[in-house]
């Protein structure tokens, strides 16, 4: 199985900064197999990144995806308000798995 | 976008089976691919499986023994049976729209939509 690691576990941002969300998996995956979602407390996950890279539907640029191997991020390039929440990253295997979180918390 | 709905008991004892169905709204249930995710409270989530559009089903190895996925299709209903139930499988139940294929940058595989989920408590 292949385990994801996510870092920071928490967080702690004001609005406007920049954040960086690392996901780190035990086995070597296809940036194409990477996917981000974002799930506020209360509501199903939604989908941010998938591709590694793609934007999903109706995502704000501010979203990017990046990474190779086993080291991917997520940056959210100047925190709104409505970005405190929590994301997970996923990876396309057998069995599929997701990191266990960051969320990301206002200063 | 198609709408998801689960439904179900919300508590269940232990040893005995979960059954919980996620109504689909918006779109015919065999045009596309399913999945069962869950998320026990304040931690992570768990793929259950994948249910097909053609009908095949693809389970997670840490519950294959224990998962069945079927549908309804006159009811457009996507259903969960998860047997022999323990406190560690207390968790909020989703449904969930897989999307997958090619694009211009290659293949993708990411679930689109989601149902609110349903919160299933196993105690006694």
């Amino acid at each position: 199985e292949n385990v994801l690691t996510q870092s920071p576990g928490t967080l702690s941002l004001s609005p406007g900064e920049r954040a960086t969300l690392s996901c780190r998996t035990s086995q070597s995956v296809s940036n194409r197999l990477l996917t981000w979602y974002q799930q506020k407390p209360g509501q199903a996950p939604r989908v941010l990144i998938y591709g590694g890279s793609t934007r999903a539907t109706g995502i704000p640029d501010r979203f990017s995806g990046g990474g190779s191997g086993t080291v991917f991020t997520l940056t959210i390039s100047r925190l709104e308000p409505d970005d405190f929440a929590v994301y997970y990253c996923q990876q396309y295997g057998n069995p599929l798995t997701f990191g266990g979180g960051t969320k990301v918390e206002i200063k | 976008q198609v709408q998801l709905q689960e439904s179900g008991p919300g508590l269940v004892k232990p040893s005995e089976t979960l059954s919980l169905t996620c109504t689909v709204s918006g779109g015919s249930i065999t045009n596309y691919d399913w999945s069962w995710i869950r998320q026990p409270p304040g931690k992570g989530l768990e793929w259950i499986g994948y249910f097909y559009g053609g009908g095949a089903t693809k389970y997670n190895p840490s519950l294959r023994s224990r998962v069945t996925m079927s549908i309804n299709t006159s009811e457009n209903q996507l259903s969960l049976r998860l047997s022999s139930v323990t406190a560690a499988d207390t968790a909020v139940y989703y449904c969930a729209r897989l999307s997958m294929g090619y694009d211009d940058t290659g293949f993708y595989h990411f679930f689109e939509d989601w149902g609110q989920g349903t919160l299933v408590t196993v105690s006694s």
